[in-house]
Protein backbone atom coordinates (compact mmCIF):
# COMPACT_ATOMS: atom_id res chain seq x y z
CA UNK A 1 0.00 0.00 0.00
CA UNK A 2 1.30 3.52 -0.67
CA UNK A 3 2.04 5.80 2.15
CA UNK A 4 3.23 9.34 2.80
CA UNK A 5 5.01 10.39 6.14
CA UNK A 6 5.72 14.00 6.89
CA UNK A 7 7.64 13.36 10.06
CA UNK A 8 7.34 16.95 11.48
CA UNK A 9 4.09 18.27 12.84
CA UNK A 10 4.83 21.86 13.00
CA UNK A 11 8.24 24.34 12.18
CA UNK A 12 8.98 27.56 13.20
CA UNK A 13 11.45 29.47 10.75
CA UNK A 14 12.19 33.61 10.99
CA UNK A 15 11.32 35.28 7.72
CA UNK A 16 14.14 35.54 5.21
CA UNK A 17 15.31 32.01 6.49
CA UNK A 18 15.90 28.49 4.82
CA UNK A 19 13.46 25.89 4.73
CA UNK A 20 13.14 22.22 4.25
CA UNK A 21 10.66 20.06 5.18
CA UNK A 22 10.43 16.02 4.97
CA UNK A 23 8.55 13.71 3.31
CA UNK A 24 9.17 10.10 3.23
CA UNK A 25 7.01 8.02 0.83
CA UNK A 26 6.32 4.32 0.55
CA UNK A 27 5.12 3.24 -3.07
CA UNK A 28 5.88 -0.08 -4.86
CA UNK A 29 6.38 1.38 -8.33
CA UNK A 30 7.80 4.78 -9.94
CA UNK A 31 5.76 7.46 -8.01
CA UNK A 32 4.07 10.81 -8.99
CA UNK A 33 4.73 13.19 -6.08
CA UNK A 34 3.54 15.93 -5.26
CA UNK A 35 3.81 19.18 -2.28
CA UNK A 36 0.48 21.00 -1.91
CA UNK A 37 -0.04 23.61 0.05
CA UNK A 38 -3.10 25.03 2.43
CA UNK A 39 -3.83 28.51 3.65
CA UNK A 40 -6.01 28.68 6.25
CA UNK A 41 -9.86 28.47 5.30
CA UNK A 42 -9.13 27.61 1.71
CA UNK A 43 -8.35 24.43 -0.70
CA UNK A 44 -5.46 22.61 -1.19
CA UNK A 45 -2.79 24.56 -3.91
CA UNK A 46 -0.46 22.64 -5.94
CA UNK A 47 3.32 23.81 -5.73
CA UNK A 48 5.16 21.17 -7.70
CA UNK A 49 4.88 17.79 -8.68
CA UNK A 50 7.42 15.17 -9.73
CA UNK A 51 7.40 11.91 -12.12
CA UNK A 52 10.49 11.45 -14.06
CA UNK A 53 13.91 13.35 -15.11
CA UNK A 54 15.60 15.34 -13.31
CA UNK A 55 15.56 14.72 -9.39
CA UNK A 56 15.10 18.13 -8.64
CA UNK A 57 11.68 20.13 -9.65
CA UNK A 58 10.83 23.62 -9.27
CA UNK A 59 7.49 25.07 -8.62
CA UNK A 60 5.73 28.04 -8.11
CA UNK A 61 6.53 30.81 -5.20
CA UNK A 62 10.45 30.18 -5.46
CA UNK A 63 9.79 26.29 -3.74
CA UNK A 64 11.78 23.20 -5.11
CA UNK A 65 11.78 19.67 -3.87
CA UNK A 66 14.49 16.95 -4.72
CA UNK A 67 14.00 13.30 -5.02
CA UNK A 68 15.73 10.58 -3.40
CA UNK A 69 15.10 7.19 -4.71
CA UNK A 70 17.40 5.67 -2.60
CA UNK A 71 15.97 8.04 0.87
CA UNK A 72 12.25 7.56 -0.54
CA UNK A 73 12.39 11.01 0.19
CA UNK A 74 10.82 14.18 -1.67
CA UNK A 75 11.79 17.27 0.43
CA UNK A 76 10.54 20.39 -0.09
CA UNK A 77 12.86 23.60 0.24
CA UNK A 78 12.96 27.34 -0.57
CA UNK A 79 16.04 29.27 0.01
CA UNK A 80 14.30 32.22 1.80
CA UNK A 81 11.17 32.45 3.98
CA UNK A 82 8.53 34.90 3.11
CA UNK A 83 5.52 35.60 5.96
CA UNK A 84 3.25 35.18 3.31
CA UNK A 85 4.59 31.29 3.39
CA UNK A 86 2.66 30.54 6.80
CA UNK A 87 0.74 28.05 5.96
CA UNK A 88 -0.11 24.19 6.05
CA UNK A 89 1.83 21.78 3.44
CA UNK A 90 1.19 18.40 2.26
CA UNK A 91 3.10 15.75 0.66
CA UNK A 92 1.49 13.29 -1.19
CA UNK A 93 1.93 10.26 -3.63
CA UNK A 94 -0.11 8.40 -5.98
CA UNK A 95 0.30 6.26 -9.28
CA UNK A 96 -1.67 6.52 -12.76
CA UNK A 97 -4.18 4.91 -14.01
CA UNK A 98 -7.95 5.39 -14.28
CA UNK A 99 -8.40 4.37 -9.66
CA UNK A 100 -5.52 5.40 -8.78
CA UNK A 101 -5.76 7.91 -6.37
CA UNK A 102 -3.36 10.32 -4.16
CA UNK A 103 -2.87 9.71 -0.70
CA UNK A 104 -1.87 12.63 1.20
CA UNK A 105 0.44 13.09 4.14
CA UNK A 106 -0.57 14.26 7.66
CA UNK A 107 1.14 17.58 7.02
CA UNK A 108 3.69 20.11 8.25
CA UNK A 109 2.50 23.55 9.64
CA UNK A 110 5.31 26.28 9.20
CA UNK A 111 5.42 29.62 10.75
CA UNK A 112 6.86 32.10 9.61
CA UNK A 113 8.48 34.68 12.39
CA UNK A 114 8.98 38.38 11.78
CA UNK B 1 -14.33 33.25 -12.09
CA UNK B 2 -14.10 30.72 -8.97
CA UNK B 3 -12.67 27.20 -10.45
CA UNK B 4 -14.19 24.44 -7.98
CA UNK B 5 -17.17 26.23 -5.75
CA UNK B 6 -18.66 24.21 -3.32
CA UNK B 7 -21.73 25.17 -1.01
CA UNK B 8 -22.07 25.94 1.64
CA UNK B 9 -19.17 26.94 3.45
CA UNK B 10 -20.68 26.15 6.70
CA UNK B 11 -22.85 23.55 7.84
CA UNK B 12 -23.73 23.10 11.83
CA UNK B 13 -26.58 20.23 12.22
CA UNK B 14 -27.97 18.00 14.69
CA UNK B 15 -27.32 14.33 14.91
CA UNK B 16 -29.57 12.33 12.94
CA UNK B 17 -30.14 15.15 10.15
CA UNK B 18 -30.13 14.37 6.30
CA UNK B 19 -27.66 17.30 4.68
CA UNK B 20 -26.17 17.98 1.46
CA UNK B 21 -23.19 19.54 0.04
CA UNK B 22 -22.84 20.92 -3.66
CA UNK B 23 -20.03 21.23 -6.24
CA UNK B 24 -19.12 22.75 -9.31
CA UNK B 25 -16.38 23.21 -11.65
CA UNK B 26 -16.05 25.30 -14.51
CA UNK B 27 -12.62 23.65 -15.65
CA UNK B 28 -14.34 21.38 -17.82
CA UNK B 29 -12.29 18.70 -16.37
CA UNK B 30 -13.87 14.97 -16.78
CA UNK B 31 -13.04 13.78 -13.05
CA UNK B 32 -14.58 14.96 -9.41
CA UNK B 33 -13.12 13.88 -6.01
CA UNK B 34 -14.80 14.25 -2.74
CA UNK B 35 -12.27 14.38 0.51
CA UNK B 36 -12.50 14.36 3.99
CA UNK B 37 -10.13 16.37 6.17
CA UNK B 38 -10.65 15.78 9.80
CA UNK B 39 -9.61 17.66 13.05
CA UNK B 40 -6.19 17.04 12.74
CA UNK B 41 -5.76 17.92 9.10
CA UNK B 42 -5.43 14.37 8.15
CA UNK B 43 -6.87 14.35 4.05
CA UNK B 44 -8.53 11.52 2.58
CA UNK B 45 -10.38 10.64 -0.58
CA UNK B 46 -14.28 9.24 -0.06
CA UNK B 47 -15.26 8.97 -3.86
CA UNK B 48 -14.39 9.90 -7.22
CA UNK B 49 -15.92 10.39 -10.60
CA UNK B 50 -15.21 10.38 -14.31
CA UNK B 51 -17.69 11.55 -16.76
CA UNK B 52 -20.20 10.96 -14.28
CA UNK B 53 -19.21 7.20 -13.55
CA UNK B 54 -18.05 6.12 -10.06
CA UNK B 55 -14.55 5.24 -9.81
CA UNK B 56 -13.57 5.34 -6.27
CA UNK B 57 -15.42 4.43 -2.79
CA UNK B 58 -13.31 4.67 -0.46
CA UNK B 59 -15.21 2.52 1.79
CA UNK B 60 -17.47 5.13 3.34
CA UNK B 61 -20.57 4.66 5.34
CA UNK B 62 -23.30 3.99 2.58
CA UNK B 63 -24.99 6.75 4.77
CA UNK B 64 -22.86 9.33 1.89
CA UNK B 65 -24.32 9.21 -1.74
CA UNK B 66 -22.44 11.00 -4.31
CA UNK B 67 -24.69 12.02 -7.26
CA UNK B 68 -22.57 13.65 -10.28
CA UNK B 69 -25.47 14.96 -12.75
CA UNK B 70 -23.48 16.12 -15.23
CA UNK B 71 -19.27 16.72 -15.34
CA UNK B 72 -19.67 19.99 -13.52
CA UNK B 73 -21.29 18.69 -10.62
CA UNK B 74 -20.40 16.51 -7.74
CA UNK B 75 -22.83 16.55 -4.69
CA UNK B 76 -22.51 15.10 -1.47
CA UNK B 77 -25.80 13.34 0.49
CA UNK B 78 -25.21 12.47 4.37
CA UNK B 79 -27.88 10.82 5.89
CA UNK B 80 -28.56 10.51 9.42
CA UNK B 81 -25.36 12.18 10.27
CA UNK B 82 -23.12 11.25 13.59
CA UNK B 83 -20.58 13.48 15.53
CA UNK B 84 -17.47 11.42 13.64
CA UNK B 85 -18.98 13.31 10.89
CA UNK B 86 -17.61 16.18 11.83
CA UNK B 87 -14.88 17.37 9.67
CA UNK B 88 -14.04 20.08 6.36
CA UNK B 89 -15.18 18.45 3.01
CA UNK B 90 -13.48 18.77 -0.04
CA UNK B 91 -14.19 18.73 -3.10
CA UNK B 92 -11.86 18.31 -6.04
CA UNK B 93 -11.51 18.36 -10.16
CA UNK B 94 -8.78 17.37 -12.57
CA UNK B 95 -8.52 16.37 -16.11
CA UNK B 96 -7.28 12.97 -15.89
CA UNK B 97 -8.17 10.44 -12.96
CA UNK B 98 -6.62 10.12 -10.07
CA UNK B 99 -4.81 13.06 -9.98
CA UNK B 100 -1.28 12.18 -10.95
CA UNK B 101 -1.01 13.38 -14.98
CA UNK B 102 -3.11 16.33 -14.25
CA UNK B 103 -3.15 18.15 -10.85
CA UNK B 104 -6.11 18.37 -8.68
CA UNK B 105 -8.24 21.52 -7.94
CA UNK B 106 -9.80 22.02 -4.56
CA UNK B 107 -12.77 24.04 -3.45
CA UNK B 108 -12.22 25.86 -0.82
CA UNK B 109 -14.16 23.26 2.01
CA UNK B 110 -17.11 22.78 3.54
CA UNK B 111 -16.94 23.02 7.28
CA UNK B 112 -19.48 20.27 8.97
CA UNK B 113 -20.25 20.58 12.38
CA UNK B 114 -22.76 17.63 13.71
CA UNK B 115 -23.95 18.26 17.44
Amino acid sequence: AQSVTQPDIHITVSEGASLELRCNYSYGATPYLFWYVQSPGQGLQLLLKYFSGDTLVQGIKGFEAEFKRSQSSFNLRKPSVHWSDAAEYFCAVGGTGTASKLTFGTGTRLQVTL
Amino acid sequence: DTAVSQTPKYLVTQMGNDKSIKCEQNLGHDTMYWYKQDSKKFLKIMFSYNNKELIINETVPNRFSPKSPDKAHLNLHINSLELGDSAVYFCASSQDPGGSNSPLHFGNGTRLTVT
